[in-house]
């Protein structure tokens, strides 16, 4: 069954930094890897997917993705963070032909001004 | 377009009371799917409809829940009886076309606490 993994609970950077939030997945084939994003007391909203194709993936608000196929990561980076981008980050795997989200614990952000 | 609604946003309820949570997909939209977050077992998916109609529901906990989808733009998760266990957090999401290639649009959430 496919799993994934995110490495860290909590992260802090300063606003204006950089930022990469690790993912690692298991799953024996192809997978379709996806990030999302949920702000305090909302619901869950799509970053950005991956399927196929270029192993970068740019998404919403700034936001990039690279999958390795080696490593089996796909982190999430933003070249400089926000203090609206404060919320808490789930990484999710899913089979090719299903339905089903498999989501990691989560990585909560905090941004220091 | 509103989004997916959730109902209510917030629920306390005693242990042993029914408790029924209510989602209204985003029109035109086929699946529905209904997720539990809490700290222990992070976000897992419970149960989805296609087309109205149930077509997986492994992640359901236990025969004390119970889902419905009575038409397109309705759906309810029925707890009976409520445990403390259940306290967590219910969303509900929908998606147009299905497959894990659609986006998925999440509601907002209820907030669920069993005394």
């Amino acid at each position: 069954a496919q799993s994934v993994t995110q490495p860290d609970i909590h992260i802090t950077v300063s606003e204006g930094a950089s930022l990469e939030l690790r993912c690692n997945y298991s799953y024996g084939a192809t997978p379709y890897l996806f990030w999302y994003v949920q702000s305090p007391g909302q619901g869950l909203q799509l970053l950005l997917k991956y399927f196929s194709g270029d192993t970068l993936v740019q998404g919403i608000k700034g936001f990039e993705a690279e999958f390795k196929r080696s490593q089996s990561s796909f982190n999430l980076r933003k070249p400089s963070v926000h203090w609206s981008d404060a919320a808490e980050y789930f990484c999710a795997v899913a089979m090719e032909y299903g339905n089903k989200l498999v989501f990691g614990a989560g990585t909560i952000l905090r941004v220091k001004s | 377009d509103a989004g997916v609604i959730q109902s209510p946003r917030h629920e306390v309820t005693e242990m042993g009371q029914e408790v029924t949570l209510r989602c209204k997909p985003i029109s035109g939209h086929d699946y529905l799917f209904w997720y539990r977050q809490t700290m222990m077992r992070g976000l897992e998916l419970l149960i989805y409809f296609n087309n109205n109609v149930p077509i997986d529901d492994s992640g359901m906990p236990e025969d004390r829940f119970s889902a419905k989808m009575p038409n397109a733009s309705f759906s309810t998760l029925k707890i009976q009886p409520s445990e403390p266990r259940d306290s967590a957090v219910y969303f509900c999401a929908s998606s147009l076309a299905g497959g894990v290639t659609d986006t998925q649009y999440f509601g907002p959430g209820t907030r669920l606490t069993v005394l």
